[in-house]
This record gives C-alpha cells, sequence and structure tokens, in this order.
C-alpha cells in the first residue's frame, strides 16, 4: 500500500529556505504516474494547495507561490521534496505531501514555524 | 482562482439523522471531458484529510454508503443519509479543474 511521510526542519527563520522531503513507500516514484504534491494547513488560510510535481518533472505551482516555490522528484531516493524560499510567519502552518490528483494519499503532516 | 464557499460553517446532528452540506464554487467545474472535478474531504479531529467523493457522487473505496453527492456546476451538495459517531470532523470540498486546487473553508459536524 502506497504510504508518504513527511520530514523536515520544524523551525525556519524568517527570510530563510523551508525544505521538505516527502519518503514514498510501497512504490515506485517513477512505477507510476501519480501527480506527487505538497498542500499546506493554517488556522488562518485553511488548505492551500502549494503544487505538485509528475514523475517526469512536470510542475504545477500555485501561482500566489509560484515566485517562491520548487518541487522535485529524486527517482533514486524515491522521494520527492518542496523548496519554498523567503519564508515570513505567514508560512507557518502544517506541511502535508500528498500523492494523486485528486489527493488521495496525504502523509500524517509536518508542522513549520518560522521565527527568528 | 476558483473561490469554493461552504455553507454551514457548523453542524450539529443527532445520531441517525441527517446532515447536508453545501459548497458552491465560483465557476462552473464541468470540464470538456464531460466530467466534473468536485471533490469532499474529511478530515477527523487530529488526522490528515481523506478523499471521500470524487467526481460529484462518486463514493472513494471503503466510504460508506450513507454518504452521498449531488450537484453540477457551481452548487453542490454533500449528504449524510444517518450520521454516526464517526462521522464527526470537518468537511472540505475542493475543485480540481483549474489550477490552482482550491479548497473550502469547511464545515465541523459534530455530534450532539
Amino acid at each position: 500500500q502506497l504510504q508518504v511521510q513527511e520530514s523536515g526542519p520544524g523551525l525556519v527563520k524568517p527570510s530563510e529556505t523551508l525544505s521538505l522531503t516527502c519518503n514514498v513507500s510501497g512504490g515506485s516514484i517513477s512505477g507510476s504516474d501519480y501527480y506527487w504534491g505538497w498542500i499546506r494547513q493554517s488556522p488562518g488560510k485553511g488548505l492551500e494547495w502549494i503544487g505538485n510535481i509528475l514523475y517526469s518533472g512536470t510542475t504545477y505551482y500555485n501561482p500566489s507561490l509560484k515566485s517562491r516555490v520548487i518541487v522535485s522528484v529524486d527517482t533514486s531516493k524515491n522521494h520527492f521534496s518542496l523548496k519554498l524560499s523567503s519564508v515570513t510567519a505567514a508560512d507557518t502552518a502544517l506541511y502535508y505531501c500528498v500523492a494523486g490528483s485528486p489527493p488521495v494519499i496525504w502523509g500524517q503532516g509536518t508542522l513549520v514555524t518560522v521565527s527568528s | 482562482d476558483i473561490v469554493m464557499t461552504q455553507t454551514p460553517l457548523s453542524l450539529s446532528v443527532t445520531p441517525g439523522q441527517p446532515a447536508s452540506i453545501s459548497c458552491k464554487s465560483s465557476q462552473d467545474l464541468l470540464h470538456s471531458d464531460g466530467k466534473t472535478y468536485l471533490f469532499w474531504y474529511l478530515q477527523r479531529p487530529g488526522q490528515s484529510p481523506q478523499l471521500l467523493m470524487y467526481e460529484v457522487s462518486s463514493r472513494f473505496s471503503g466510504v460508506p454508503e450513507r454518504f452521498s453527492g449531488s450537484g453540477s456546476g457551481t452548487e453542490f451538495t454533500l449528504t449524510i443519509s444517518r450520521v454516526e459517531a464517526e462521522d464527526v470532523g470537518i468537511y472540505y470540498c475542493m475543485q480540481g479543474l483549474h489550477v490552482p486546487l482550491t479548497f473550502g473553508g469547511g464545515t465541523k459536524v459534530e455530534i450532539k
């Protein structure tokens, strides 16, 4: 059964880059046509779709974040990643990695706090 | 962006009674392929969201038959025919027609 699990720092300083990794188990990233993506949840903004990627490398981003976001896939490690640059307190949220479109498989989420 | 608006914000339901949640989109969610890209999720307390319904009215794998979805165009409804204790949580609609995918603000369902 396909599962995804987020990992990364829980605290990021303002203006720095948030980096998260999503490990995929129970299946191969390159062996499926799933979209692999990121969604975040905060009290102020609810559920916000960040972006996703196909194993081929085609990406789709939320225009509101596009200038700061990179989603990438590493098929050799069977994981995909999120980088969000120039973070502010508004980027504090629970970050989920997801698989599928619509997202059908969700990680448990990882809380990222932006604070000095 | 397509704006998704849910009502009510919260719902308190007696077990065994029905419940309905409304979701309205700012644009028609019908694709040229004939599918309507409206989805429903349930986020139980302390858990990640889980997919309940896809393309308006199709139940995802394992979803009980008491859940049903209806609607077209810009107006949609999720109905629980007889609410059970395990149905508590926050329900979200989501549109998948256009990037960015967008979610409604959520409807909190609790048991009386």
